[in-house]
């Protein structure tokens, strides 16, 4: 099956820096969408993305589907941004399912 | 609007009782029903999914079975569990995948077994 690789697992910041996370996928995919999970397991929607450039406030997403890859800035962070950010895909042939990346964990301090 | 709800949000059972996890959605018709679990860790295992009433597809040969009474509710059901079963459970919904559509999760359901 497709794979799903998330980079760094780990990332932690000084509040106000900017972060790229990355997500990187082993086929073809027709959904690709960017969560984060805060501390107390809330998973929330950040972006449907499955090519091109989004950007919303200081969250934006870009994903270049031929070469298989996604990455998520994060600019000016803030300690409400901490939790963990997962990547999900959905392979090509409509399978209806999303397949997770292990997620980037984000801890940023005041 | 779309709303999702799961209960209970939290349970404490002793290995060898059943499960009962329950998802209901609100505000959409013939949605896809998901069941994810997240054990220690971070990642997400997708373990059953639906695309309508009495469709249901397993992911991970396991201890839990899933089913879909309604077109809204999503069950998610073990008739003895085990340690292993522990993990935070999500449910989740979207219209079709593959025409654009997008996940919304429940806010989880937390299960320990001892």
């Amino acid at each position: 099956g497709i794979q799903v690789e998330q980079s760094p697992p780990d990332l932690i910041l000084q509040e106000g820096a900017n972060s790229t996370l990355r997500c990187n996928f082993s086929d073809s995919v027709n959904n690709l969408q960017w969560f984060h999970q805060n501390p107390w397991g809330q998973l929330i929607n950040l972006f449907y993305i499955p090519s091109g450039t989004k950007q919303n406030g200081r969250l934006s997403a870009t994903t270049v589907a031929t070469e298989r890859y996604s990455l998520l800035y994060i600019s000016s962070s803030q300690t409400t941004d901490s939790g963990v950010y997962f990547c999900a895909v959905e392979p090509g042939g409509g399978s209806e399912k999303l397949v997770f990346g292990k997620g980037t964990k984000l801890t940023v301090n005041p | 609007s779309q709303t999702i709800h799961q209960w209970p949000a939290t349970l404490v059972q002793p290995v060898g009782s059943p499960l009962s996890l329950e998802c209901t959605v609100e505000g959409t018709s013939n949605p896809n029903l998901y069941w994810y679990r997240q054990a220690a860790g971070r990642g997400l295992q997708l373990l059953f999914y639906s695309v309508g009433i009495g469709q249901i597809s397993s992911e991970v040969p396991q201890n839990l079975s899933a089913s879909r009474p309604q077109d809204r509710q999503f069950i998610l059901s073990s008739k003895k569990l085990l340690l292993s079963d522990s993990g935070f459970y999500l449910c989740a919904w979207s219209v079709s995948l593959a025409g654009g559509g997008e996940l919304f999760f429940g806010e989880g359901s937390r299960l320990t077994v001892l």
